[in-house]
């Protein structure tokens, strides 16, 4: 299985604030990457898709980037609504595998 | 647009079979690959498999002796039984869509807590 592995595990950041979580995969995915938003309670949201694109819906303060075994999402501009878990997921080989999860809290 | 909700027993014996069942509403059920993915309290998602609105599967074979998905068109259904369950399958079951062109899921239902104790 290819491993995916997130950091930080977790991330303290105020309103405004830009922030980047790192994903890296155990072997090369091109850019068959994804990323999800949890809240508490909540089932996961789609956010970016092949690495880059930007799921219909959702801000553009999202973005998304990287190819092969490393990846970024970065948030600019923090809002309150925005801290939740975020997990990345490839779909390059089966089995599908999910990142850890970066949880990103209010400092 | 598409909805999912899944449904099923809230509680499960040990060695016992799990069976849980996910409606799609609002949309297409025709050539879509569906998913179940869990997620144990406070922990991480793992994906589960996926099956075909026609009916091919692919399962993660960390449970695919124990897995066994299936689907029904004319309802919009698909279902999983995952069998021989001890505490360790305890978790929140999602279903959702497992959409080719983005290669993601893009749509999931809210999830159903299954616990497994006798």
């Amino acid at each position: 299985d290819i491993q995916m592995t997130q950091s930080p595990s977790s991330l303290s950041a105020s309103v405004g604030d830009r922030v980047t979580i790192t994903c890296r995969a155990s072997q090369s995915i091109s850019t068959y990457l994804n990323w999800y938003q949890q809240k508490p309670g909540k089932a996961p949201k789609l956010l970016v898709y092949a690495a880059s694109s930007l799921q219909s819906g959702v801000p553009s303060r999202f973005s998304g980037s990287g190819s092969g075994t490393d990846f970024t999402l970065t948030i600019t501009s923090l809002q309150p609504e925005d801290f939740a878990t975020y997990f990345c997921q490839q779909s390059y080989i089966p089995p599908r595998t999910f990142g850890q999860g970066t949880k990103l809290e209010i400092k | 647009q598409v909805q999912l909700q899944e449904s099923g027993p809230g509680l499960v014996k040990p060695s016992e079979t799990l069976s849980l069942t996910c409606t799609v509403s609002g949309g297409s059920f025709s050539d879509n690959y569906w998913s179940w993915i869990r997620q144990p309290a406070g922990k991480g998602l793992e994906w589960i498999g996926r099956i075909y609105s026609t009916g091919g599967a692919h399962y993660n074979p960390s449970l695919e002796n124990r897995i066994t998905l299936s689907v029904d068109t004319s309802k919009k259904q698909f279902s999983l039984k995952l069998s021989s369950v001890t505490a360790a399958d305890t978790a929140v079951y999602y279903c959702a869509r497992d959409f080719l062109g983005p290669d993601a899921f893009d749509i999931w239902g809210q999830g159903t807590v299954v616990t497994v104790s006798s």
